[in-house]
């Protein structure tokens, strides 16, 4: 069955770093794209971008563009989401989903998603 | 503020419809047929409820439908059950700059 596992809570204080995982299993990994989703607590849903798994390519809006990375290991069906200076606003569930349709691309069909990573940014 | 608008809350008695909204623009509801709507109970991982305007996932039930009239997009749900209490997020292609827009989500409360 199709599984996205992420990795752990993270706290971090503001101005540093953090780099979530989501591990997938159970279909062909580099068939589908995965995308990246937070929400804050208490708030509602942010798209953050998506990575193309055949060739690694992310597409990132203009707002996180600056201070988000993402890449992907074909090796291991993991993909990884990096967040750099980071502030209190980024305090947030951290969410990795798969676009159920492999043709398109950006797309906000979601048909599997990880369990979460919380991550709080505080000092 | 979201880019996409939904009521906040909405509510229902057991056996009712209720209809929740999500009002965007021509440059995403009004113009590309890639809206989904999705249900969210508290600590759980959003699901994909509706696609492509009107389209249910497999194992969805039938009490869900989707539809969209120029800029709005609806989700409808017959026969309200205890279980569809959550929250509901719309989500849509935003053709301007490529990418994904939510609405900021209603919360259903069935009495």
């Amino acid at each position: 069955q199709v599984q996205l596992l992420q990795s752990g809570a993270e706290v971090k204080k503001p101005g540093a770093s953090v780099k979530v995982s989501c591990k997938a299993s159970g279909y062909t990994f580099a068939r589908y794209y995965l995308y990246w989703v937070r929400q804050a607590p208490g708030q509602g849903l942010e798209w953050m971008g998506l990575i193309n798994t055949r060739g690694g390519g992310a597409n990132v809006p203009q707002k996180f563009e600056d201070r988000v990375t993402m890449t992907s290991d074909t090796s291991t069906s993991t993909v990884f989401l990096e967040v750099s200076s980071l502030r209190s606003e980024d305090t947030a569930v951290y969410y990795c989903a798969r676009g159920q349709n492999p043709n398109m691309a950006v797309t906000g069909d979601y048909d599997y998603w990880g369990q979460g990573t919380p991550v709080t940014v505080s000092s | 503020q979201s880019a996409l608008t939904q009521p906040a809350s909405v509510s229902g008695s057991p056996g009712q419809s209720i209809t929740i909204s999500c009002t965007g623009t021509s440059s995403d509801v009004g113009n590309y047929n890639v809206v989904s709507w999705y249900q969210q109970h508290p600590g759980t991982a959003p699901k994909l409820m509706i696609y492509e305007v009107s389209k249910r996932p497999s194992g969805v039930s039938n009490r869900f439908s989707g539809s969209k009239s120029g800029n709005t997009a609806s989700l409808t749900i017959l026969g309200l059950q205890a279980e569809d209490e959550a929250d509901y997020y719309c989500c849509s292609y935003r053709g301007r700059d490529a990418s994904v827009v939510f609405g900021g989500g209603t919360k259903l409360t069935v009495l």
